[in-house]
């Protein structure tokens, strides 16, 4: 069965470096999100991307944040200066389509500790 | 601004049935989903309902009621392997995103 993939699954960075979290997902989905997770909080969404190009972000998603598809399979999440908080769960997850019955699929997640 | 309630955590005995109920206060309504989460890994999709009603899937049934802002999700002839975190997420008009609630931590006891 298909799958969204995540690397690595585990990062440890330094307050104020740039990390790049990488994602595949599902080879025919065409919806892509980021979601994060601290740790013992709720799921929260992050940023959502279509057709090359970011469709709806959140709060959270400020300019520290960006989104990427350098080809046509991964899907990178940019956090250029991290913070202490942005420590936490890092999921992505695809979609075949935009209805409200298209499944979001997750990966299994980056653990993201910043030290 | 939008709201969404589930019990923090509920116990159960193997073989027996439970009910994880999820209240929600929302603008835009157009659906929601549950899904399972097992301590430290990914959100895994469960069940959805757009319209009132049940939707069975195997073990698992989801029911909504779009009038009362309310859904509860049934598991049937529970096993150890159920022990996790059920997750209430609710889809709005207009709208990418999934807004989740805090999920319920469900404990399997033999």
């Amino acid at each position: 069965e298909p799958e969204v993939t995540q690397t690595p699954s585990h990062q440890v960075t330094q307050m104020g470096q740039e990390v790049i979290l990488r994602c595949v997902p599902i080879s025919n989905h065409l919806y892509f999100y980021w979601y994060r997770q601290i740790l013992g909080q709720k799921v929260e969404f992050l940023v959502s991307f279509y057709n090359n190009e970011i469709s709806e972000k959140s709060e959270i998603f400020d300019d520290q944040f960006s989104v990427e598809r350098p080809d046509g399979s991964n899907f990178t999440l940019k956090i250029r200066s991290t913070k202490l908080e942005d420590s936490a769960m890092y999921f992505c997850a695809s979609s075949e389509g935009l209805a409200v019955q298209e499944t979001q699929y997750f990966g299994p997640g980056t653990r993201l500790l910043v030290l | 601004g939008q709201n969404i309630d589930q019990p923090t955590e509920m116990t159960a005995t193997e073989g027996a049935i439970v009910q994880i109920n999820c209240t929600y206060q929302t603008s835009g309504f157009n659906g929601l989903f549950w899904y399972q989460q097992h301590a430290g890994e990914a959100p895994t999709f469960l069940s959805y309902n757009v319209l009132d009603g049940l939707e069975e899937k195997g073990r698992f049934s989801s029911f909504l009621s779009r009038s009362k802002g309310y859904s509860y999700l049934l598991l049937k002839e529970l096993q150890m392997k159920d022990s996790a975190s059920y997750l209430c997420a609710v889809r709005l008009y207009n709208t990418d995103k999934l807004i989740f609630g805090t999920g319920t931590r469900l404990q399997v006891f033999p």
